[in-house]
């Protein structure tokens, strides 16, 4: 089965400081998310990573804070800027391959602001 | 705006035994998927159901789709320690455009 590559898998961030998180998977697909999940929470979608144009965002996320790239059908990076202590969070890739198919989720990207 | 309410959000069960999950949403949706997270682990996908009185069962799961009642349920049968894990429910806010809305989730424990 296709891989969906994530990294960092973790990491302790000062506050005011960005990090940048990169998904990659190992063949194409027709669409890729972001996704952020609070300690002991659900998911919220953050965005649509769109090949070659803006992402689109949620409600109440903006590209200011939570910039994202999607340079091909294969790759994408969200970068969390200026961090607090409440961007402390679970923040997750997926991916979906065809019409009428689930996403797919990379294995997260646990990131602790101090 | 679409809601997505699921029912119980924890539960404790004995393995053999058989219940339900529940996931309410509150806007008109033909797609819903669950999902399954173990502690510490990303989510797998379980099911994807597309249309109304869509069933579909793997195992000991089997999930179904009432898009008139907006409502989709995930049974368990007589359930192993295997099955623990949390589960969520999530719903297309547009259709085709996989803008999901997860459900809460629900913590499964199934005790030996």
């Amino acid at each position: 089965s296709a891989v969906i590559s994530q990294k960092p898998s973790r990491d302790i961030c000062q506050r005011g400081t960005s990090l940048t998180i990169q998904c990659q998977v190992d063949s194409q697909v027709t669409m890729m998310f972001w996704y952020r999940q609070q300690p002991g929470q659900s998911l919220t979608l953050i965005a649509t990573a769109n090949q070659g144009s803006e992402a689109t965002y949620e409600s109440g996320f903006v590209i200011d804070k939570f910039p994202i790239s999607r340079p091909n059908l294969t790759f994408s990076t969200l970068t969390v800027s200026n961090m607090s202590p409440e961007d402390s969070s679970i923040y997750l890739c997926s991916v979906v391959w065809g019409v009428n198919q689930p996403q797919h989720f990379g294995d997260g990207t646990r990131l602790s602001i101090l | 705006e679409l809601k997505v309410e699921q029912n119980p959000l924890f539960l404790s069960m004995q393995e053999g035994k058989n219940y339900t999950i529940y996931c309410n949403y509150s806007t008109t949706s033909d797609r819903l998927y669950w999902y399954r997270q173990d502690p510490g682990k990303s989510l797998e996908s379980l099911f994807v159901l597309l249309s109304n009185g869509a069933v579909k069962q793997e195992g000991r799961l089997m999930a179904s789709l009432d898009t008139k009642a907006r409502l989709s349920t995930l049974h368990i049968t007589a359930a192993v320690h295997d099955l623990s894990a949390t589960y969520f429910c999530a719903v297309d806010r547009i259709q085709g455009a996989q803008k999901l809305v997860f459900g809460q989730g629900t913590r499964l424990t199934i005790n030996p």
